[in-house]
């Protein structure tokens, strides 16, 4: 079956200017998690949406905001981009929310911002 | 911050096994020990989790000492294709915890011919 499915691969947008990121999660699966992952950092959550309502939320400011479709596919905008929001971004699916489940991850967004 | 210790890198011949350590001294009765790797360029990938019993799958195995305070996963026979990161990440499970794995900064594996 497909895995998780992320679009653009690759994205250069100008500071100041939003970006809209998008994920297709496997089939069945309701469950859609956002990572951000950069050199400095590594892999931070970003936030989970679960049949549509945002479920937890990691430590980033108000210009990360995502959400999920009645489809299960969600996404994710960053506003006023800024230099540092140059990263791997990176979504996860899985059946259903805190339970016994592993994470399939996508292959990611590489978004530059300059 | 990450819960977990892991060493940086580690070399590992091909066809050798690979033990990869993971220290979790604060671990809670609650929490699981999942195990993910991520090859470069690419989303991290699941490889094996457990509670308190070694688990085994077609991947790896995950070996849990009795306190809980620390784990080693095991590659049994390692290729060139598992050269990766590999991350520990320990975890609740229940609605309160959701989807957030926290990962440190993981352990280079570089297998070599």
């Amino acid at each position: 079956k497909a895995g998780v499915t992320q679009t653009p691969r690759y994205l250069i947008k100008t500071r100041g200017q939003q970006v809209t990121l998008s994920c297709s999660p496997i089939s069945g699966h309701r469950s859609v998690s956002w990572y951000q992952q950069t050199p400095g950092q590594g892999l931070q959550f970003l936030f989970e949406y679960f049949s549509e309502t945002q479920r937890n939320k990691g430590n980033f400011p108000g210009r990360f905001s995502g959400r999920q479709f009645s489809n299960s596919r969600s996404e994710m905008n960053v506003s006023t981009l800024e230099l540092g929001d140059s990263a791997l971004y990176l979504c996860a699916s899985s059946p259903w929310t805190g339970t016994n489940y592993g994470y399939t991850f996508g292959s990611g967004t590489r978004l530059t911002v300059v | 911050d990450a819960k977990t210790t892991q060493p940086t890198s580690m070399d590992c011949a091909e066809g050798r096994a690979a033990n990869l350590p993971c220290n979790h001294s604060t671990i809670s009765g609650n929490e699981y020990v999942y195990w993910y790797r991520q090859i470069h360029s690419q989303g991290p990938q699941y490889i094996i989790h457990g509670l308190k019993n070694n688990e085994t799958n077609e991947m790896a195995s995950l070996i849990i000492t009795e306190d809980r305070k620390s784990s080693t996963l095991i590659l049994p026979h390692a290729t060139l294709r598992d050269t990766a990161v590999y991350y520990c990440i320990v975890r609740s499970h229940g609605s309160s915890n959701t989807g957030k794995l926290i990962f440190g900064q993981g352990t280079t594996l570089q297998v070599k011919p």
